[in-house]
């Protein structure tokens, strides 16, 4: 499989836990992307890396919230203290960033979250 | 600044009719304004994408049209199928960094 891959796909928890989302990018992408999207919008704009460096957060991205990318290829989303609010899809892109670049970000399948 | 206004939100048109849905931006900083197709559950794909030095984008049945000066541009989805019934997003960015993303538009094509 060459694609993005996300895991879980769903999750299911209850308000106040800690929940962490995994995400495998295609492989050679050096840059990775969180989006979350709410029904009926569309993606918002979490963090990105680029290789292993966080190089934007948005301001939706509280202090609850935390993104790694330890070793510049996969990279996990932790949720600490969940809300009923953090329910959403979380989706994760991949690009290629240099000589070969097209700007294009290819997106996982999302791990969906509701928060009891 | 960093906004993408999509229309319209929703889109009934009959199989085989031309789908049309717009898009303005207001950063001019804005370099690549790709669009995506989403299907329920799943994660958006990418369908097709253009940069502000050309006019219009083709691929098959789906077309971008680009207009710098009015800074908008728009999806024509040709002989749309029961198959293309899916949310679209339009989308901004520049330099490779964040992709900002429009409303979406829940398009249904009856057969």
């Amino acid at each position: 499989d060459t694609g993005v891959s996300q895991n879980p796909r769903h999750k299911i928890t209850k308000r106040g836990q800690n929940v962490t989302f995994r995400c495998d990018p295609i492989s050679e992408h050096n840059r990775l992307y969180w989006y979350r999207q709410t029904l009926g919008q569309g993606p918002e704009f979490l963090t990105y890396f680029q290789n292993e460096a966080q190089l934007e957060k948005s301001r939706l991205l509280s202090d609850r919230f935390s993104a790694e990318r330890p070793k510049g290829s996969f990279s996990t989303l932790e949720i600490q203290r969940t809300e009923q609010g953090d329910s959403a899809m979380y989706l994760c892109a991949s690009s290629l960033e240099g000589l070969l670049s097209t700007d294009t970000q290819y997106f996982g399948p999302g791990t969906r979250l509701t928060v009891l | 600044q960093q906004q993408v206004k999509q229309s319209p939100q929703s889109l009934i048109v009959q199989k085989g009719g031309i789908s049309i849905i717009n898009c303005a931006y207001e950063n001019t900083a804005f370099d690549y304004f790709p669009w995506y197709q989403q299907f329920p559950g799943k994660g958006p794909a990418l369908l097709i994408a253009i940069r502000p030095d050309v006019s219009e984008k083709k691929e098959g049945r789906f077309t971008i049209s680009f207009n710098k000066s009015a800074k908008q541009f728009s999806l024509h989805i040709m002989d749309s199928q029961p198959g293309d019934s899916a949310t679209y997003f339009c989308a901004a960015s520049y330099s490779g960094s964040r992709l900002t993303f429009g409303e979406g538009t829940q398009l249904t094509v009856n057969p």
